[in-house]
């Protein structure tokens, strides 16, 4: 069992489709980051979350963390192909390591 | 540009052998770190190194060792390798451990390892 599991592992949608992916765990995180990963290159961090219910916007995605700092939400509006990559979220429990989530690949489709 | 960049970027090797990859950052950050990507996509740490003393070191079997000359490379030489082995292996930096936590780590652009 992995600490954090994504959902859905796998999506795939239209140009312009709304969609929302999501980071749960039964632990408590300190922070919780989401990354974006394209084919070929290593992840890149989007934002990082770290007070229960704190809600950012970047552009058309949306990052919430829940109110208990267990689990994250992360909210494309009108997806767009440039959108299409793997979606990773990280926690951090305390001061330990960053933890890796086990991922979405998100398509796109034109 | 500033960043983190590893060399090889592919790398293709018979059961047995012994290699390196390297790691360089030129962002100034004090903590260095080795993450194995699966077939799966899943990142898993190995090793974390922090002003060039080892902060991490995961289950990871000894023939995996990293060495930091100075706090802006971090190497990792395998020995015999293995065809378990074959994953893709990123190198990261973050400015130090606490505030890793709250701006994320800069990752390099991976080694793509096959033991064949």
């Amino acid at each position: 069992t992995q600490l954090l599991e994504q959902s859905p592992q796998f999506l795939s949608i239209q140009e312009g489709e709304n969609l929302t992916v999501y980071c749960n765990s039964s632990s408590v995180f300190s922070s919780l980051q989401w990354y974006r990963q394209e084919p070929g290159e290593g992840p890149v961090l989007l934002v990082t979350v770290v007070t229960g219910g704190e809600v950012k916007k970047l552009k058309r995605l949306t990052f919430q963390f829940g109110d208990a700092r267990k689990d994250s939400s992360l909210h494309i509006t009108a997806a767009q192909p440039g959108d299409t990559g793997l979606y990773l979220c990280a926690g951090v429990l305390g001061n330990e390591k960053l933890t890796f989530g086990t991922g979405t690949r998100l398509t796109i489709i034109p | 540009d500033t960043a983190v960049s590893q060399t090889p970027k592919y790398l293709v090797t018979q059961m047995g052998n012994d290699k390196s990859i390297k790691c360089e950052q030129n962002l100034g950050h004090d903590t260095m770190y080795w993450y194995k990507q699966d077939s799966k996509k899943f990142l898993k740490i190995m090793f974390s190194y922090n002003n060039k003393e080892l902060i991490i070191n995961e289950t990871v079997p000894n023939r995996f060792s990293p060495k930091s000359p100075d706090k802006a490379h971090l190497n990792l030489h395998i020995n015999s390798l293995e065809l378990g082995d074959s994953a893709v292996y990123f190198c990261a930096s973050s400015q130090d451990w606490d505030r890793a936590l709250n701006y994320g780590y800069t990752f390099g652009s991976g080694t793509r390892l096959t033991v064949v």
